[in-house]
């Protein structure tokens, strides 16, 4: 069954800095990948998609890149702001005719003033 | 829109108690998920249906976790009898489809305890 690894728990980094989380699946490679954003005592928010035959997505400050050779995906945010701080979450697709996601356990960022 | 409503916001019950969690996705949604999230296992899909059917339940932990439908607006998860292992934040999403490329609008959860 496919595996997904966020390999930092947590990520400490200083305001203004560029965050780059990863995000790794063992197993087959999705259709897409999404990456949701959840603050304390919330859901997980939307931030992007990216599809397999997309090697980079960009939106604002965020770009998420994917490399199906690696297995991988990784999610900058630029000029980082302390309202930044937050958990990010990967997800993928089940496969098959399966529509769901399968999530990541999240990586939390914080940025430090 | 006012988003997908889950409730209630927090439940404390005792072991062995019926639990009942509810929700109502965003209007014209055709898609509903379950999740569960511990901070031990993260967040796992319990049950999704489409057009108010359920499509996968193989994520319900066992027969004491029971979902419902009953039309487009409205879903419950219910757990009996409780134990303190079902202790979690539950959400309840919702999406345009099933298909995994259209985005999931989350509810703000509702955090069980069970004593």
């Amino acid at each position: 069954s496919q595996k997904i690894e966020q390999n930092s728990e947590a990520l400490n980094i200083q305001e203004g800095k560029t965050a780059t989380l990863t995000c790794n699946y063992t197993n087959y490679s999705p259709a897409y990948l999404q990456w949701y954003r959840q603050d304390p005592g919330r859901g997980p928010v939307f931030l992007l998609l990216i599809r397999e035959n997309e090697k980079e997505k960009r939106k604002e400050r965020l770009k998420v890149t994917f490399d199906t050779t690696l297995k991988q995906s990784l999610f900058h945010i630029t000029a980082s702001q302390p309202a930044d701080s937050a958990t990010y979450l990967c997800a993928l697709d089940r496969g098959g005719s399966q529509g769901n996601l399968i999530f990541g356990k999240g990586t939390k960022l914080s940025v430090k003033p | 829109d006012a988003g997908v409503i889950q409730s209630p916001r927090h439940e404390v019950t005792e072991m062995g108690q019926e639990v009942t969690l509810r929700c109502k996705p965003i209007s014209g949604h055709n898609s509903l998920f379950w999740y569960r999230q511990t901070m031990m296992r993260g967040l796992e899909l319990l049950i999704y249906f489409n057009n108010n059917v359920p499509i996968d339940d193989s994520g319900m932990p066992e027969d004491r976790f029971s979902a419902k439908m009953p039309n487009a607006s409205f879903s419950t998860l219910k757990i009996q009898p409780s134990e303190p292992r079902d202790s979690a934040v539950y959400f309840c999403a919702s999406s345009l489809g099933t298909v995994g490329f259209n985005e999931q609008f989350f509810g703000p959860g509702t955090r069980l305890t069970v004593l």
